[in-house]
């Protein structure tokens, strides 16, 4: 089992479509979680933090279920522009070891 | 958010040619990583440096790649001799906050071996 799973998609959604992503992980110790952006063919850029109580900005809401051992990327009214892959990052062990899921890609339609 | 200048950004070599790419980051950090991203994957760390410390290069092949950081600000990441396996990109980042577990990229170096 990877130390941290995605679902690759592709995710086709329609424009203002509501769409979640799951990202699980295999270490019970894990402290940081993370969602990232790659669009294609540039570099990861971090989209939010995922807090243990949950967190949002804007359109998006990050969520962690400790007991499951997954985290949760919620996008609201989906634009164009949010086609993207969508990356979750887990520190896997103690310190900064971070380690990256497979991408989870997203198609957002008109 | 701190920057990262990679180089270069695009290479092409032969199979068995040495590539060697640098990493500057703009300000100083103490925690600096270099991923490797192959196509449709996501990136997977190959060192991760504390200052001018490797405290994490387990996932480096070091029968062939060799990585430094002198006075813990820029870094390189050799491959020599390159194989075709080694085509993907290599993405130098910097950590952020309190832990440094918070990363920025550099916009990566793209590597093609023919």
């Amino acid at each position: 089992r990877k130390e941290v799973e995605q679902d690759p998609g592709p995710f086709n959604v329609p424009e203002g479509a509501t769409v979640a992503f799951n990202c699980t992980y295999s270490n019970s110790a894990s402290q940081s979680f993370f969602w990232y952006r790659q669009d294609c063919r540039k570099e990861p850029k971090l989209l939010m933090s995922v807090y243990s109580s949950g967190n949002e900005d804007g359109r998006f809401t990050a969520q962690l279920n400790r007991a499951s051992q997954y985290i949760s990327l919620l996008i609201r009214d989906s634009k164009l522009s949010d086609s993207a892959t969508y990356l979750c990052v887990v520190n896997t062990h103690a310190g900064n070891m971070l380690t990256f899921g497979g991408g989870t890609r997203l198609m957002v339609k008109p | 958010e701190a920057g990262v200048v990679q180089s270069p950004r695009y290479k092409i070599i032969e199979k068995k040619q040495p590539v060697a790419f640098w990493c500057n980051p703009i300000s100083g950090h103490n925690t600096l990583y270099w991923y490797r991203q192959n196509l449709g994957q996501g990136p997977e760390l190959l060192i991760r440096y504390e200052n001018e410390e490797a405290v994490d290069d387990s996932q480096l092949p070091k029968d062939r790649f060799s990585a430094e950081r002198l006075k813990g600000v820029d870094s390189t990441l050799k491959i020599q001799p390159a194989e075709l396996g080694d085509s993907a990109v290599y993405l130098c980042a910097i950590g952020e906050g309190s832990s440094g577990n918070t990363i920025y990229f550099g916009e990566g170096s793209w590597l093609t071996v023919v």
